[in-house]
């Protein structure tokens, strides 16, 4: 089935610093979505984009939807120790599915 | 407030109970997924319900069997389950499940068969 290639696969960082992920993909998405998960809990929408080439912001949080439709990267700017968790990618291809494709997650450890 | 949530938080079961997952949004969402997810990989699709209808069957074994009693809620039953089946599991809601659209997930029920 399709896949989405998401990197990396994990970060430490320090405090303070900035982190940049990507996902991409063979195939064309209509939407793009960004989730963070924490430890036993369910992923919580962060960003979503609905138009290539499109930019969006949330405090900290950008994320952009590829030109190509095929790929899209998440950016967190000044990170802080509350950022840590597992971040995931996920697209909707254009079938009129609900379905999304997930990526496999970058796992951010912020050292304070 | 786009809050789904679901009962119960844990599960303990054993191979031969049977017991059900609950999930309900008020959101007015028409469409409602079921996810498994293992420890540290993405979450999996297993159901989709749009305007209380199944919409797609991702090929789940008939020991966990799909309740939607309104556009309100979501049932699992969980029936003979396998160690194996020990997860993670995420309802999530959606405006109506034809796409381009945000999926909301739940805290999820932490399921463990023994």
């Amino acid at each position: 089935g399709q896949q989405l290639n998401q990197s990396p696969q994990s970060m430490f960082i320090q405090e303070g610093e900035d982190v940049s992920m990507n996902c991409t993909s063979s195939s064309i998405f209509n939407t793009w979505l960004w989730y963070k998960q924490d430890p036993g809990e369910g992923p919580v929408l962060l960003i979503a984009l609905y138009k290539a080439g499109e930019l969006t912001s949330n405090g900290r949080l950008t994320a952009q939807f590829g030109i190509t439709r095929k790929d899209s990267f998440l950016n967190i700017s000044a990170s802080i120790p509350s950022d840590v968790g597992i971040y995931f990618c996920a697209g909707q291809l254009p079938s009129n599915t609900g379905k999304l494709i997930f990526g496999q997650g970058t796992t951010l450890q912020v050292k304070p | 407030d786009t809050e789904v949530t679901q009962t119960p938080k844990h599960l303990v079961m054993g191979m031969t109970n049977k017991k059900s997952l609950k999930c309900e949004q008020h959101m007015g969402h028409r469409a409602m997924y079921w996810y498994k997810q293992k420890a540290k990989k993405p979450p999996e699709l297993m159901f989709v319900y749009s305007y209380e209808k199944l919409s797609i069957n991702e090929s789940v074994p008939s020991r966990f069997s799909p309740e939607c009693p309104n556009s309100s809620l979501l049932n699992l039953h969980l029936h003979a389950l396998q160690p194996e089946d020990s997860a993670l599991y995420l309802c999530a809601s959606s405006q109506t499940g034809t796409g381009n659209e945000k999926l909301f997930f739940g805290s999820g029920t932490q399921l463990s068969v023994l």
